[in-house]
């Protein structure tokens, strides 16, 4: 079954970090681009960054300096970890497979909740 | 970055009704848009790509279209399943950024 499988929910303090997986079955996951979105309770969906099949990756802006996005290709495994987090980053965190076909999101995971409060 | 401007926030229908949802960019982008379905509790899931292309496995009730940087899309006759909310979303250049959402209600 093609599908995307997240790891369970996080509960951080202020200024702790959060490693957040991803496991990819039921495709070549060596090619496709991995993506993490995140989505904040009752608003829009922003997305943060990729890894692509070479191990490049590509952080939003916002996130530089504090966002890593790794993948072990062997275990199609891709990883998200965000450091120095506020209440603000409470959110449901999404991994997402980008087509490049159809340049959109065409698979995804079913969302990790982390929640960043003292 | 790109902006996307989705309306209406809110959306009141029955079913069998034809409703239209709008995005407005600002910068043209050719046709690197997508629309989003996401039900509550869920992940998001892609029903059009590219503007006017529909999603294999997506019902043809939907469909999407573009002028300039107008974006809509249209659900022609409403099911029960098609409540939920709808996104758009710029791939055209980072970061890819969304519209605010339509939560399309009965």
């Amino acid at each position: 079954q093609v599908q995307l499988v997240q790891s369970g929910a996080e509960v951080r303090e202020p200024g702790a970090s959060v490693k957040l997986s991803c496991v990819a079955s039921g495709h070549t996951f060596s090619s496709y681009a991995m993506h993490w979105l995140r989505q904040a309770p009752g608003q829009s969906l922003e997305w943060m960054g990729w890894s692509n099949a070479v191990n490049n990756v590509k952080y939003s802006q916002k996130f530089q300096g504090r966002l890593t996005i790794t993948r072990d290709t062997s275990a199609s495994i891709v990883y998200m970890e965000l450091y120095s987090l506020r209440s603000e980053d409470t959110a449901m965190y999404y991994c997402a497979r980008f087509d490049r076909y159809s340049d959109s999101f065409d698979l995804w995971g079913q969302g990790t909740v982390v929640t960043v409060s003292s | 970055d790109i902006q996307m401007t989705q309306s209406p926030s809110y959306l009141s229908a029955s079913v069998g009704d034809r409703v239209t949802i709008t995005c407005r960019s600002s910068q043209t982008m050719t046709t690197y848009l997508n629309w989003y379905q996401q039900r509550p509790g869920k992940a998001p899931k892609v029903l059009i790509y590219a503007a006017s292309s529909l999603q294999s496995g997506v019902p043809s009730r939907f469909s999407g279209g573009r002028s300039g940087t107008n974006f809509t899309l249209t659900i022609s006759s409403l099911q029960p399943e098609d409540f939920a909310t709808y996104f758009c979303q710029q791939s055209f250049s980072y970061p890819y950024t969304f519209g605010q959402g339509t939560k399309l209600d009965i």
